[in-house]
């Protein structure tokens, strides 16, 4: 079966301290990836999707950036983090050409 | 953009069915409708999806009306564990668009059943 693993569950970061979090994703090859944010109080929003290594999409201008060095590995980073980079960040993916995405438990950033 | 509107919020009884509605009156030919929930500080739940016909599953029953405008989600047996926020999402990705299985959610509605 299939399962996705996100690290850390929650975070505490200065502000302009540099980020990365991981995603993995486990018994399935080639799947699209994504990562979501959820400011307090929000919905969710898309910040980068990925269809393949090497490839990434970015949905909004931001101070994050991302990347898929493997198939199954999504990585979420910033040099600097700003108090606006808050939130819960959520991994995902789906089988290429559906809808029907799994989520990750989500790691909960706070930059102070 | 959300392409959906749902009501803010719902109250349900342990026990009984909660029907959640969605308006979708700008949907196209080839988009399906999805149902997700999240579950307070934890990853939306994929539920359900239709394109047109009716649509049941362990967890809800999904009801499309004719004109495809509006559906209505139904958690047949409320428990106090299906207390959420469920978001209803259009999306094109099962028929081949080039939406990549993007999700754009909305502020959903957040279900709240007591006892």
């Amino acid at each position: 079966s299939q399962t996705i693993h996100q690290w850390p569950a929650t975070l505490v970061q200065p502000v302009g301290s540099p980020l990365s979090l991981e995603c993995t994703v486990e018994g399935t090859s080639n799947p699209n990836l994504y990562w979501y944010r959820q400011a307090a109080g929000r919905g969710l929003q898309l910040l980068f999707y990925s269809v393949g290594i090497g490839q990434i999409s970015s949905e909004v201008p931001q101070n994050l950036s991302a990347s898929r060095p493997q198939d199954r590995q999504f990585i979420l980073s910033s040099k600097k983090l700003l108090l606006s980079d808050s939130g819960f960040y959520l991994c995902a993916w789906s089988v290429q050409g559906w809808t029907e995405a799994f989520f990750g438990q989500g790691t909960r950033l706070t930059v102070v | 953009d959300a392409k959906t509107t749902q009501p803010p919020s719902m109250d349900c009884a342990e026990g009984r069915a909660a029907n959640l509605p969605c308006n979708h009156s700008t949907i196209s030919g080839n988009e399906y409708v999805y149902w997700y929930r999240q579950i307070h500080s934890q990853g939306p739940q994929y539920i359900i999806h239709g394109l047109k016909n009716n649509e049941t599953n362990e967890m809800a029953s999904l009801i499309i009306t004719e004109d495809r405008k509006s559906s209505t989600l139904i958690l047949p047996h409320a428990t106090l564990r299906d207390t959420a926020v469920y978001y209803c999402i259009v999306s094109d990705a099962n028929a081949g668009g080039t939406s990549y299985g993007k999700l754009t959610f909305g502020q959903g509605t957040i279900l709240t059943v007591h006892p």
